[in-house]
């Protein structure tokens, strides 16, 4: 069974420059969540869908951040415009459903770097 | 969810039982115990989960006690392999990551 795919691995931008990510979960797997993590702390949720619905996206900067996921399958993460606190590990993870979502998969995450 | 303590930092040595606490005092009836881990630059990985009851899988066994306002989390013969974050998340249905337990495994 294939894993949960992240593109790029790693990204440097300057700061108020855009940048995507691009997620592509375990097959069939109805739930995908964008976590954010910092250097030193745990995974921060960032946003959850359900199919292509959004269940959670209470702690997603939306002045700046936007998620999307057509389809229900794929999804992207998008920054317009960066901030230096934006350097972090960007993680998606995947779950069969919201009900058994006790068991996250995640992916490799993208290392953003904003200068 | 609830607030989780964990010590910031423990160590094992190889084929010893690690033995990793977790501190849960607010957790509420109906929200589970979850435990992942992280390996330096991967992202987290399931290890287990309980309600009430001790729970065993080919990875961990998960102690919670009666009370159920802490738990253990066992990894009965540690490798190399296991050096990791391990975060311990109370809650029902939503994952609220804290710093988690820096496990060293040395030989």
């Amino acid at each position: 069974e294939a894993g949960v795919a992240q593109s790029p691995r790693y990204k440097i931008i300057e700061k108020r420059q855009s940048v995507a990510f691009w997620c592509n979960p375990i097959s069939g797997h109805a739930t995908l969540y964008w976590y954010q993590q910092i250097l030193g702390q745990g995974p921060k949720l960032l946003i959850q869908f359900q199919n292509n619905g959004v269940v959670d996206d209470s702690q997603l900067p939306k002045d700046r951040f936007s998620a999307e996921r057509l389809k229900g399958v794929d999804s992207t993460l998008k920054i317009q415009p960066a901030k230096l606190e934006d350097s972090a590990v960007y993680l998606c993870a995947s779950s069969p459903s919201m009900r058994d979502n006790y068991e996250q998969y995640f992916g490799p995450g993208t290392r953003l770097t904003v200068t | 969810d609830a607030k989780t303590t964990q010590p910031p930092s423990m160590d094992c040595a190889e084929g010893r039982a690690a033995n990793l606490p977790c501190n849960h005092s607010t957790i509420s009836g109906n929200e589970y115990v979850y435990w992942y881990r992280q390996i330096h630059s991967q992202g987290p990985q399931y290890i287990i989960h309980g309600l009430k009851n001790n729970e065993t899988n080919e990875m961990a066994s998960l102690i919670i006690t009666e009370d159920r306002k802490s738990s253990t989390l066992i990894l009965p013969h540690a490798t190399l392999r296991d050096t990791a974050v391990y975060y311990c998340i109370g809650g029902y249905s939503t994952l609220t990551f804290g710093k988690g337990t820096m496990l060293l495994v040395s030989p």
